[in-house]
């Protein structure tokens, strides 16, 4: 159980596109969803923090403009990287935390990540 | 402010060795520890969690230790297999912040 899933798992554009990813929550209803973002040889930076049905919270410095986040439903919730540029390239990892009945209120299970490259 | 530190960027251990992982934290209003493995090009992986009410806690091959006292948090391997390799990051879950503040990570390898 507490599977997470992210697509694309991969995702090359070019400079001033817009990149859309979906983080899912598969088998439990997540009641917040969280993005993060990796860079090489980097530990895992919180972007913004997503409760369904609820504009997301974003951490200082994240452009939220820039980084659009919906979080429509308890299983769904995507990023969207706006006018990217090769500085965003990065590994996007989202997560989610479920709802009591399932499992530890506080555990956070994360999906395996998509690496973005803006060329 | 808020920062989980690790003591040690690499570990290199023995096949079969037991690892140490080491973790610092600096917040004392945090009240939930996780152990995360992350494997390259992958999503971070739950292993351990552990509460601030408890000082040990056992998984299969793995054990948390939380030291309050100096807010030190490690992560105990037993018999590591090269499986084990990956990064290892300690995360904590300040209350009322809800949400997790990670440490650096670090590298174990495994030497055969």
């Amino acid at each position: 159980g507490a599977v997470v899933s992210q697509h694309p798992s991969r995702v090359i554009c070019k400079s001033g596109t817009s990149v859309k990813i979906e983080c899912r929550s598969l088998d439990f209803q997540a009641t917040t969803m969280f993005w993060y973002r990796q860079f090489p040889k980097q530990s895992l930076m919180l972007m913004a923090t997503s409760n369904e049905g609820s504009k997301a919270t974003y951490e200082q410095g994240v452009e939220k403009d820039k980084f659009l986040i919906n979080h429509a439903s308890l299983t769904l919730s995507t990023l969207t990287v706006t006018s990217a540029h090769p500085e965003d390239s990065s590994f996007y990892i989202c997560s989610a935390r479920s709802l009591p009945l399932t499992t530890s209120t506080d555990t956070q299970y994360f999906g395996p990540g998509t690496r973005l490259t803006v060329l | 402010g808020e920062s989980v530190g690790l003591h040690l960027p690499t570990l290199s251990v023995q096949e079969g060795d037991n690892s140490i992982i080491n973790c610092a934290y600096s917040n004392s209003a945090s009240d939930y520890f996780i152990w995360y493995k992350q494997e390259s090009g992958k999503g971070p992986q739950f292993i351990i969690d552990i509460r601030s009410n408890m000082d040990k806690r056992q998984g299969q091959r793995v054990t948390v230790l939380l030291n309050k006292t100096v807010k030190h948090l490690s992560l105990q391997i037993a018999a590591t297999q090269p499986g084990d390799s990956a990064v290892y990051f300690c995360a904590e879950n300040v209350q009322g912040a809800q949400k997790l503040v990670f440490g650096q990570g670090t590298r174990l390898t495994i030497n055969p």
